[in-house]
Formats: structure tokens, C-alpha cells, sequence
């Protein structure tokens, strides 16, 4: 079975600050990993994914996240965050491509 | 690209009372759907996976005869939920995957629908 575990639930980062927010997971096998951004009362939009390949993902808002096998990691980095940053992420691990399993989530709060 | 549309995006119903959901793929077919229930601050907790002609799979924990489910089509999938109390309110978002496209695309994601049983 696979867990994720998103240490920070809370994360406030003033508006061109760089942010982090820490993503682990647990897994028997080989995993897809990924975050999702989400707006108030809104679903999930997919931000980036890693399925294979370069250990450096990015999404086009300028987010990036670097899968990191031997300690289980997919940290999400911005070098500058801006007001719209403002929402709720969740990172999910999936080993089949069917059933994903999401962190508990971390709300950032972009400060102006 | 691959969109999943959800409605009502927002639903308030007396106790007791049944409530449908709806989760459409609008331009692609999926065989397979998910449901998820998510509470405030808490991550997603997935309730079924809809399964199209066939009954769908709960997860453990998850009352059937109360969260019916049924994907009559490739194209949509329901969620009732029968005879709602207050507890029941919550968030509940849909998804589903093009399977012609792939698991490059992951999950699209309906907007959810906030529920909330008076």
C-alpha cells in the first residue's frame, strides 16, 4: 500500500518569497507522483506530475518539483511566489495509474 | 483536453431526504470513474470507484446502500446520497481518466459539489 505524508498543513510565505512544501510518500513499489492545486470550492487541477525520466518536473506557472527516490521525496518549490499561489495543495502517489492516494494537504497563504 | 463536468456545484437538502450527483466526461469516454468525499481541512478520502455496466467497488468503511453509484453510460456516473443527515455534508469531487491519452494526463478532476444536509 502507498501513504503520503505532507508534513506542513499550513505554509505563509510573503508575495515574492521562495516557498517549499514537503511531500514524502511510502511505497512497495515503483510510484507515479503528483500535485494538485486547489481553489476554494473548487476540484483539483493537476499542477505537475513524474512518471519516468528526469528527476526535475516543472508546470508552466513557474512551479517545479524534484522526485527524490532515496528519501522518498516530492518536494514542490517556487523561487517567487505571487497572490494567485494562494490555494490548497495535495501531493498523491499512484502505483497502478488507477487508485491515487493524496497527502492531507498544505494551505499556502501568499502574504502581500 | 480531457474535462469532467460535476453537478449541482452546490446542494443544501433537509434531513432525510435523497441527493444525485452527477459527474460527466465531456469529451472523452470513461470506463472507470472515481468518487471522492473530502472534509474541511483533510486531504481526499476516495468512496467508490465507478465501474461502467457493473457495480461499482467500495472502499472499506464506506456504507453502499447509503452513497448508491451507478454508471449506466461512458459518459456518466451518479452518486445518491439516500436518506442524508448532517453528517453527510461535505465536499464530493469526481474523476475520471481519457484512457486514449493515457496516464501521462493523470486524473481530470471534477469542480465538486458542496453538500450540506439542514
Amino acid at each position: 500500500a502507498q501513504s503520503v505524508t505532507q508534513l506542513d498543513s499550513q505554509v505563509p510565505v510573503f508575495e515574492e518569497a521562495p516557498v517549499e512544501l514537503r511531500c514524502n510518500y511510502s511505497s512497495s513499489v515503483s510510484v507515479y507522483l503528483f500535485w494538485y492545486v486547489q481553489y476554494p470550492n473548487q476540484g483539483l487541477q493537476l499542477l505537475l506530475k513524474y512518471l519516468s525520466g528526469s528527476t526535475l518536473v516543472e508546470s508552466i506557472n513557474g512551479f517545479e518539483a524534484e522526485f527524490n527516490k532515496s528519501q522518498t521525496s516530492f518536494h514542490l518549490r517556487k523561487p517567487s511566489v505571487h497572490i494567485s499561489d494562494t490555494a490548497e495543495y495535495f501531493c498523491a502517489v499512484s502505483d497502478t495509474g488507477n487508485q491515487f492516494y493524496f497527502g492531507t494537504g498544505t494551505s499556502l497563504t501568499v502574504i502581500p | 483536453g480531457a474535462v469532467v463536468s460535476q453537478h449541482p456545484s452546490r446542494v443544501i437538502c433537509k434531513s432525510g431526504t435523497s441527493v444525485k450527483i452527477e459527474c460527466r466526461s465531456l469529451d472523452f469516454q470513461a470506463t472507470t470513474m472515481f468518487w471522492y468525499r473530502q472534509f474541511p481541512k483533510k486531504s481526499l478520502m476516495l468512496m467508490a470507484t465507478s465501474n461502467e455496466g457493473s457495480k461499482a467497488t467500495y472502499e472499506q468503511g464506506v456504507e453502499k446502500d447509503k452513497f448508491l453509484i451507478n454508471h449506466a453510460s461512458l459518459t456518466l456516473s451518479t452518486l445518491t446520497v439516500t436518506s442524508a443527515h448532517p453528517e453527510d455534508s461535505s465536499f464530493y469531487i469526481c474523476s475520471a481518466r481519457d484512457p486514449w491519452t493515457g496516464f501521462d494526463y493523470g486524473y481530470t478532476f471534477g469542480s465538486g459539489t458542496r453538500l450540506t444536509v439542514v
